[in-house]
């Protein structure tokens, strides 16, 4: 497709479990962003790969979190004994480049994972 | 610490009226201000970008301003439709890196008929 894709839409775990969620950025996007918004807030920075290495991991919320970009491509964001505090949408967005100017850098986001822990 | 604030958090309006929704920051250095459009349950749509040295942009009936000296950003919308119903969520950028967006809360818009 030609947007940013996210699966799965939804996904409801339960507390202690193991998740996974995948990001396809548009084709030919070199940096790819991950985000969390909270319900009524707008999204907070996680992550960003330039490539396949993280730039930038300094919103990452603890050690639970972790995600990969291996090819350069897709992404997987994991988080390990997942708390109900991790409950939130979690947004992907992808850019031409990170660098090089507003146009470059301008961010498409995908529709999101709605992750809910019970 | 760098700030976004948008009001009012939540608007109703009548389809066919104006209205302007507010953002103020305190984002330093400033590099540029975006407008996207977040519609329930799907990610946020970019509606205008603005460097420091443009003070008005317009996409279609979507008309933002940038006042790069009170730090301050609006958004009006014409004659709103139906459709117009979504957040609004106003971003600011210290540099031309992506990974410094620093994201307002966004304002609700519900249009009615």
């Amino acid at each position: 497709g030609a947007g940013v894709s996210q699966t799965p839409s939804n996904k409801v775990t339960e507390k202690g479990k193991y998740v996974e969620l995948r990001c396809d950025p548009i084709s030919g996007h070199t940096a790819l962003y991950w985000y969390r918004q909270s319900l009524g807030q707008g999204p907070e920075f996680l992550i960003y790969f330039q490539g396949t290495g993280a730039a930038d991991d300094s919103g990452l919320p603890n050690d639970r979190f972790f995600a990969v970009r291996p090819e350069g491509s897709v992404s997987t964001l994991k988080i390990q004994r997942t708390e109900r505090g991790d409950s939130a949408v979690y947004l992907c967005a992808s850019s031409l480049s990170s660098t090089g100017g507003v146009l470059y850098n301008e961010q498409f986001f995908g529709p999101g994972t709605r992750l809910t822990v019970l | 610490k760098n700030q976004v604030e948008q009001s009012p958090q939540s608007l109703i309006i009548l389809e066919g009226k104006n209205c302007t929704l507010q953002c103020n920051y305190t984002v330093s250095p400033f590099s540029n201000l975006r407008w996207y459009k977040q519609d329930t349950g799907r990610g946020p749509v970019s509606l205008t970008i603005m460097t420091f040295s443009e003070n008005t942009k317009s996409n279609g009936r979507y008309t933002a301003t940038l006042d790069a000296d009170t730090k301050q950003s609006s958004l009006h919308i014409t004659a709103s439709q139906l459709s117009d119903s979504a957040s609004y969520i106003c971003v600011v950028s210290p540099n031309n890196a992506g990974n410094m967006l620093t994201f307002g809360g966004g304002t609700r818009l519900m249009v009615k008929p």
